[in-house]
């Protein structure tokens, strides 16, 4: 119940694209679902975050679709450009606890 | 405002040995997380520090331990050293200010390589 599955595994779209990367939970006490973007040898930065009471937030190219009823919550990169190719990890945590569930991470390549 | 920094950004050490690892939060944050993040996976979760008093920990064995100073700085030290320790050691610091978002914001990482 404490897992968070992320998928796909791996990604390569053409610059200008849109990269999806999809999170799927099982444990409803999870309040804050957070995005993180890592570049190799670097510590994960907080690109988004969303909570359930909310179905979708934009933040520049950056968009996270949450679906409370299913379970699943999403990251659209729009026009997605060369600077995005990064690991990305979704993440979830409930109040009181603070510790972050992490997915497994999506390596996203954009090409040029 | 400076960021989350940990030291040292690389280590080597051996089988049995023993490391400490050191973090220093966002100006004004008094909770630290510490994550191991192991090559090609999501980082897991240690242990969480609020003021100073453990508030959460995670399933790593009685090897690894922390503290929190009253700087809010920390460390995380791990004992008898296996090679399956070798990853990517993530400092998180937090404000978890009443009715905040519980936003996490982490360190560059402290590799730890054990031969």
């Amino acid at each position: 119940q404490q897992q968070v599955k992320q998928s796909p595994q791996s990604l390569i779209v053409q610059k200008g694209g849109i990269s999806i990367i999809n999170c799927a939970y099982e444990n409803t006490a999870f309040d804050y679902f957070p995005w993180y973007q890592q570049f190799p040898g670097k510590g994960p930065a907080l690109l988004i975050a969303i909570r359930p009471d909310v179905s979708e937030k934009k933040e520049g190219r950056f968009t996270i679709s949450f679906n409370k009823s299913a379970k699943q919550f999403s990251l659209h990169i729009m026009d997605s450009q060369p600077g995005d190719s990064a690991t990305y990890f979704c993440a979830a945590s409930k109040a009181g606890t603070y510790k972050y569930i992490f997915g497994t991470g999506t390596r996203l390549k954009v090409l040029a | 405002d400076a960021g989350v920094t940990q030291s040292p950004t690389h280590l080597i050490k051996t089988r049995g040995q023993h490391v400490t690892l050191r973090c220093s939060p966002i100006s004004g944050h008094k909770s630290v997380s510490w994550y191991q993040q192991v090559l090609g996976q999501g980082p897991q979760f240690i242990f969480q520090y609020y003021e100073k008093e453990e508030r959460g920990r995670g399933n790593f064995p009685d090897r690894f331990s922390a503290r929190q100073f009253p700087n809010y700085s920390s460390e995380l030290n791990v004992n008898a050293l296996l090679l399956g320790d070798s990853a990517l050691y993530l400092c998180a610091s937090s404000s978890l200010l009443a009715g905040s978002y519980n936003e996490q914001f982490f360190g560059p990482g402290t590799r730890l390589t054990v031969l």
